[in-house]
This record gives C-alpha cells, sequence and structure tokens, in this order.
C-alpha cells in the first residue's frame, strides 16, 4: 500500500496569507490527525477528523482549520499567517491503535 | 503542552553500541508507540506497546513499559550509522485515543 502523501512538500508564504495543505492517507485508513512541529514546541496536536467529521482539536488558535472529504482526503488551512507558523506540519493516518505520518510539509513564512 | 520527557536530550555511541532512550508521561494510557525521524522529515513509526503488555520486540528494537512508573524505554541492539536519528514516544490518553501526545525526543548519533 501506498503511505501517506502530502503536498506540497515545501512552502513560502508571507505574513498575512493564507495558505492550504493537503494530505491523502493510507487507502482504507479513514482516521486523519494533523500536527505541527517546531524546534520550540515540539510536536503538538492539532485537529483529528473521521468521516469528515473534527473529532478532536488541539489547543490552537481559530486561523487553524481543517476539513475531510468523502475519499478521507483531508485539507489544512492557516489564514492570516504569523512568522510563528513556520513549522513542519506532519499529517497521519490512523488503523486501529497505530498512527502512521507523512512526510510533511514544511512551511516558512516570512 | 508535551506530556512526555525524553532522556537523555542527546545520545552519542559508535556502531554496534546499544542505545538506550527513555520516556516518562503524566496520564494514563491505552498504548505507548515510538517513532524516529531523520532530519526534519516525516515520523516512520516503529513499535506500538498496549498498556497492559510490559516489554515488546521487533528485530533490533526491544521497547518495555512500567505503568505503574508511567515511563518507557527503547533500546536498540548492535547500532548501524543508519540509525541515526531522533526518537520520540507518543501515548494516547485513557479517555481519547484519536490524539498523540509527543515525548520532546532523544537525538542519536551513531558514528561509523
Amino acid at each position: 500500500k501506498a503511505g501517506v502523501t502530502q503536498t506540497p512538500r515545501y512552502l513560502i508564504k508571507t505574513r498575512g496569507q493564507q495558505v492550504t495543505l493537503s494530505c491523502s492517507p493510507i487507502s482504507g485508513h479513514r482516521s486523519v490527525s494533523w500536527y505541527q512541529q517546531t524546534p520550540g514546541q515540539g510536536l503538538q496536536f492539532l485537529f483529528e477528523y473521521f468521516s469528515e467529521t473534527q473529532r478532536n482539536k488541539g489547543n490552537f488558535p481559530g486561523r487553524f482549520s481543517g476539513r475531510q472529504f468523502s475519499n478521507s482526503r483531508s485539507e489544512m488551512n492557516v489564514s492570516t499567517l504569523e512568522l510563528g507558523d513556520s513549522a513542519l506540519y506532519l499529517c497521519a493516518s490512523r488503523w486501529g491503535s497505530e498512527q502512521f505520518f507523512g512526510p510533511g510539509t514544511r512551511l516558512t513564512v516570512l | 503542552s508535551q506530556q512526555g520527557e525524553e532522556d537523555p536530550q542527546a545520545l552519542s555511541i559508535q556502531e554496534g553500541e546499544n542505545a538506550t532512550m527513555n520516556c516518562s508521561y503524566k496520564t494514563s494510557i491505552n498504548n505507548l508507540q515510538w517513532y524516529r525521524q531523520n532530519s526534519g522529515r516525516g515520523l516512520v513509526h516503529l513499535i506500538l506497546i498496549r498498556s497492559n503488555e510490559r516489554e515488546k520486540h521487533s528485530g533490533r528494537l526491544r521497547v518495555t513499559l512500567d505503568t505503574s512508573k508511567k515511563s518507557s524505554s527503547l533500546l536498540i541492539t548492535a547500532s548501524r550509522a543508519a540509525d541515526t536519528a531522533s526518537y520520540f514516544c507518543a501515548t494516547d490518553v485513557a479517555y481519547n485515543t484519536d490524539k498523540l501526545i509527543f515525548g520532546t525526543g532523544t537525538r542519536l548519533q551513531v558514528f561509523p
């Protein structure tokens, strides 16, 4: 089976812009989670979707949002970008208790 | 905030030696997972251990779990240069299995 894929792999934006990241889970996996990784805060949970419904949300401002489509693909959107949003954004799909991660999208905000 | 703390923060060893990393967490869990990350890339799933298990093996990896001490250890035997990476433990919480809480990570450097 193909692994979790994320696009784009790298992105450069400026403050105030918005960005959309995409994640395709492993075939058959219906749960998709998003995580942010920064040197200062480490890996932090953003949100989790299952069958197009957000089931869990981490402690991030409302500028961070997401959605899931009927084919389980998920998108994450960040509006009004701030410098501190520069991070590696990781998507994971879940099977049972195991979560499998994609390669990440490296977002740089200038 | 992160639940887990990992120890040591960094570890340097020679090829062939064993590497041991420790993870502590704060709340009751259902499962604990270990991941490897190479140079800011994605996380590679290594092993999952359930709260009712005490030890698990996978190839050169050995994981132990002590729920009374809320701690886990990852042992990599006969290390190789290719094992150079950051290693993270991740726990769910007993009432919420959907979300993983990660430790701070251990940076392992294996010298040839």
